[in-house]
């Protein structure tokens, strides 16, 4: 059964750093890797999507990179803004099954 | 071009009542997912629809949950009777189709309190 976890559950920086968001998954069947941003009271928007050939993609200040060996995924926001508060979700899209198993997220806050 | 519209946004109801929820997928997708959401997680699958045929419904709690997807567009999810830990945001997403390689598109979402 695949798992999906985030790490750290909850993240404050102040603004300008650069930081990194974990995921792991527990079983390497995928088809993709995708990262969502969700605002309070919203539903959720596709960030970046890594198919399972791939090792990484970027977006602006953003880049996630895929180790499927390992099963783990980071996204890398760069240069950190107040407007980049929100909760960061890891969605794997397992090949077994065709569904997409999310991790619980990582609340992120930027402080001005 | 629209996105996927939900509504209610937000319901408040006490327990054993009834509730319904309805989705509007973007134009043109084959495809349907109704996901809930409780706090601090991150959403679970509830159904997927392909048209109007059910192709996932593995975790839906049949007893007390159901949805229809009449016509293959939009989408009606209910819950009789609801119970506390019914208390989520129940969210719909949509995709073209469900090959392995798109991404899906989600709704607002419908926050539902259970008192």
């Amino acid at each position: 059964k695949q798992e999906v976890t985030q790490i750290p559950a909850a993240l404050s920086v102040p603004e300008g750093e650069n930081l990194v968001l974990n995921c792991s998954f527990t079983d390497s069947a995928i088809y993709n890797l995708q990262w969502f941003r969700q605002d309070p009271g919203k539903g959720l928007t596709s960030l970046l999507l890594i198919q399972s050939s791939q090792r990484e993609q970027t977006s602006g200040r953003l880049n996630a990179s895929l180790d499927k060996s390992s099963g783990r995924s980071t996204l890398y926001i760069a240069a950190s803004q107040p407007g980049d508060s929100a909760t960061y979700l890891c969605a794997v899209k397992s090949s077994n099954t065709g569904k997409l198993i999310f991790g619980q997220g990582t609340t992120l806050q930027v402080k001005p | 071009e629209a996105g996927v519209a939900q509504s209610p946004r937000y319901k408040i109801i006490e327990k054993r009542q009834s509730v319904a929820f309805w989705c509007n997928p973007i134009s043109g997708h084959a495809t349907l997912y109704w996901y809930q959401q409780i706090l601090g997680q991150g959403p679970k699958l509830l159904i997927q629809f392909q048209n109007n045929g059910v192709v996932d419904d593995s975790q839906l709690p049949k007893d007390r949950f159901s949805a229809e997807r009449l016509k293959g567009v939009d989408s009606t999810l209910k819950i009789q009777p609801a119970k506390l830990e019914d208390s989520a945001v129940y969210l719909c997403a949509s995709s073209p189709f469900n090959e392995g390689q798109e991404t899906q598109y989600f709704g607002p979402g419908t926050r539902l309190l259970v008192l």
